[in-house]
């Protein structure tokens, strides 16, 4: 089960980009890193996947490096609803026994 | 429309009952599945169905018992609660195997409480 640590929270004012990076040093060949946004009282939300180098939606972008062992999850300016957790998620290849598992995320704090 | 919904949102109970969470799903997704969130936050997978078979059943008391009469149905069942077992539960669904490549969809929980 790969691994993963982000940090436990952060801050940012509104209009601003944030940042998220998660590192997930033994992910493996097949794996797909995903992250997710949880509000308060709500269940998680997906907001994007990507194997490697960039993906970008209408919500955020996600930026994987060659090596795969990181990605950054970018939120473009950022509003008071943005607030909530967010879930760096590596799951544990195409098809297989999936057993994942979410930690602790990283709890983002929008200031006006 | 809900995709998938839980019954019910918050339930109040004492130690030493049996209670039971219901979950629907209405996206077609093959897969479902339960998680528990502790205090901390911290999202744990307890069990996982696909097509209506066992596929996940983590180390969780033999007193929580999953049962899938369908594959949009995945129901969960607790007896004899204790007060560690006050959590918030999320059902999922996921289209095929996991959320590798599909990503979950939640349902938006069902508080519970032991008193």
């Amino acid at each position: 089960l790969a691994k993963t640590t982000q940090p436990i929270s952060m801050d940012s004012y509104e209009g601003q980009e944030v940042n998220i990076t998660c590192s997930h040093n033994n992910i493996a060949t097949n794996d797909y890193i995903t992250w997710y946004q949880q509000f308060p009282s709500q269940g998680p939300r997906f907001i994007i996947q990507g194997y490697k180098t960039k993906v970008t939606n209408e919500v955020a972008s996600l930026f994987i490096p060659a090596d795969r062992k990181s990605s950054t999850l970018s939120l473009p300016r950022v509003s008071l609803s943005d607030t909530a957790v967010y879930y760096c998620l590596v799951g544990e290849g195409l098809g297989g026994y999936q057993k994942v598992t979410f930690g602790i995320g990283t709890k983002l704090q929008v200031i006006p | 429309d809900t995709a998938v919904s839980q019954t019910p949102k918050y339930l109040v109970t004492q130690m030493g009952n049996d209670k039971s969470i219901k979950c629907e799903q209405n996206l077609g997704h093959d897969t479902m599945y339960w998680y528990k969130q502790d205090s901390k936050k911290f999202l744990k997978i307890m069990f996982s169905y696909n097509n209506k078979e066992l596929i996940i059943n983590e180390t969780v008391p033999n007193r929580f018992s999953p049962k899938s009469p369908d594959k949009a149905h995945l129901n969960l069942h607790i007896n004899s609660l204790e007060l560690g077992d006050s959590a918030v539960y999320f059902c999922a669904s996921s289209q095929g195997w996991g959320a590798g490549n599909y990503g979950y969809t939640f349902g938006s929980g069902t508080r519970l409480t032991v008193v």
